[in-house]
């Protein structure tokens, strides 16, 4: 079984920090991606990325960034957090450059104070 | 462009009685299109996938969807409901003619299967 595995479940950071989120995959996926979640607005993509160092911009992706140094692994890095990142953030991985499923983690619950 | 919708924000069903998801889309080329499911407190799981070919497409948990071109829409469907169904549910869709791997998700429907 594909797992995706995120480095926290809940996460609760103060105005202004930087914040890292890390998502790992152990299927040798080419994609990545990173969703926020929000009730009422459904999963809006941040950033994606088809392959290591590449990265696309995703519907929403100011006030992020993205780091993808190995394939297995996709961060995301809130450079100085607000409080309207406050969210569930979901990783998910797939394979190929076809209309393959996703795979998603567990999600982190991030509260910015 | 590629979008999806889903008109329903919550969907109430008897146990036993056959339920509906509705889901339509746009899209400039061809569409691919998804459901996944998320039970409560847990990730999204993948439930089945259009990609071509038969309109009708099967899925896990006895779940299945119809795809409809002319009305650019996919319906998710079960002939009996389980209350273990209760959860909520999201379609997807990506544009074939898109060059990456770009997937645009609806904004989900709660599904309620009542005992």
């Amino acid at each position: 079984d594909v797992k995706v595995t995120q480095s926290s479940r809940y996460l609760v950071k103060r105005t202004g920090e930087k914040v890292f989120l890390e998502c790992v995959q152990d299927m040798d996926h080419e994609n990545m991606f990173w969703y926020r979640q929000d009730p009422g607005l459904g999963l809006r993509l941040i950033y994606f990325s088809y392959d290591v160092k590449m990265k696309e911009k995703g519907d929403i992706p100011e006030g992020y960034s993205v780091s993808r140094e190995k394939k297995e692994r996709f961060s995301l890095i809130l450079e100085s957090a607000s409080t309207n990142q406050t969210s569930m953030y979901l990783c998910a991985s797939s394979f190929g450059p076809r209309a393959h499923e996703q795979y998603f983690g567990p999600g982190t619950r991030l509260t910015v104070t | 462009a590629q979008s999806v919708a889903q008109p329903e924000d919550q969907v109430n069903v008897a146990e036993g009685n056959p339920l509906t998801v509705k889901c339509t889309y746009s899209v400039s080329g061809n569409p691919y299109l998804f459901w996944y499911v998320q039970y409560p407190n847990r990730g999204l799981q993948f439930l089945l996938k259009y990609i071509t070919g038969d309109n009708l497409v099967k899925g896990s948990y006895g779940f299945e969807a119809e795809f409809n071109k002319s009305q650019t829409s996919f319906h998710l469907k079960k002939p009996s409901a389980l209350v273990s169904d209760s959860a909520l549910y999201f379609c997807a869709v990506r544009d074939e003619s898109e060059g990456y791997q770009k997937v645009t998700f609806g904004t989900g429907t709660k599904l309620q299967v009542i005992p």
